[in-house]
């Protein structure tokens, strides 16, 4: 399998915590992608990180790119309830290769 | 606004029934892909086109078929459902360019096969 792993599986925090998914790919990329699934919806498209990017900002999303790593993080700071979702990252480019997520839990 | 529409969104099957799954896009996108997502598995791609007439396989492909007859619609077919067949079925379109600006995705079918 391609597929990438997201690290934890599972996180569970307080609102107006931070929070921080890891991502490891396997395939050789020229960019990375994150993405957001509500429960029982379909994944929405966050943020892309350009392989000769090491860090990307938009809103309070904070995403890192270690291409000698074949690693990346996503963190949310300040999160809400709001953003509890599962988190994928995609690498590759068509098809894209997901991870396998990891599910957000923010408690108010 | 309609982006990507998978029909329909709910389905029980019994065990060697048949079904088909309809994907419609309005985006004028080339690239359309069926995944499957299931528990603990993250999404994999059953079968996905880069264009109308073309299919190629994914990573799952055994057990189901796919038709790209008209550009906006991809369809996804099993034509003896198995219980290793429920699962929640995504389809996604994008540009060829899917590594730059991502896929859209559909809402998703959960099938489930008794």
């Amino acid at each position: 399998s391609q597929q990438g792993e997201e690290d934890p599986q599972a996180l569970s925090i307080q609102e107006g915590e931070n929070a921080t998914m890891n991502c490891s790919y396997k395939t050789s990329i020229n960019n990375l992608q994150w993405y957001r699934q509500n429960s029982g919806r379909g994944l929405v498209h966050l943020i892309l990180i350009r392989s000769n990017e090491r860090e990307k900002h938009s809103g309070r999303l904070r995403v890192t790119l270690d291409t000698s790593k074949k690693s990346s993080s996503l963190l949310i700071t300040a999160s809400r309830a709001a953003d509890t979702a599962s988190y994928f990252c995609a690498s590759g480019n068509t098809p894209l290769v997901f991870g396998k997520g990891t599910r957000l839990s923010v408690i108010a | 606004n309609a982006g990507v529409t998978q029909t329909p969104k709910f389905r029980v099957l019994k065990t060697g029934q048949s079904m088909t799954l309809l994907c419609a896009q309005d985006m004028n996108h080339e690239y359309m892909y069926w995944y499957r997502q299931d528990p603990g598995m993250g999404l994999r791609l059953i079968h996905y086109s880069v264009g109308e007439g073309t299919t190629a396989k994914g990573e799952v492909p055994d057990g189901y078929n796919v038709s790209r007859l008209k550009k906006q619609n991809f369809l996804l077919g099993l034509e003896s459902a198995a219980p290793s067949q429920t699962s929640v079925y995504f389809c996604a379109s994008s540009l060829p360019t899917a590594g730059l600006y991502g896929y859209t995705f559909g809402s998703g079918t959960r099938l489930t096969v008794v």
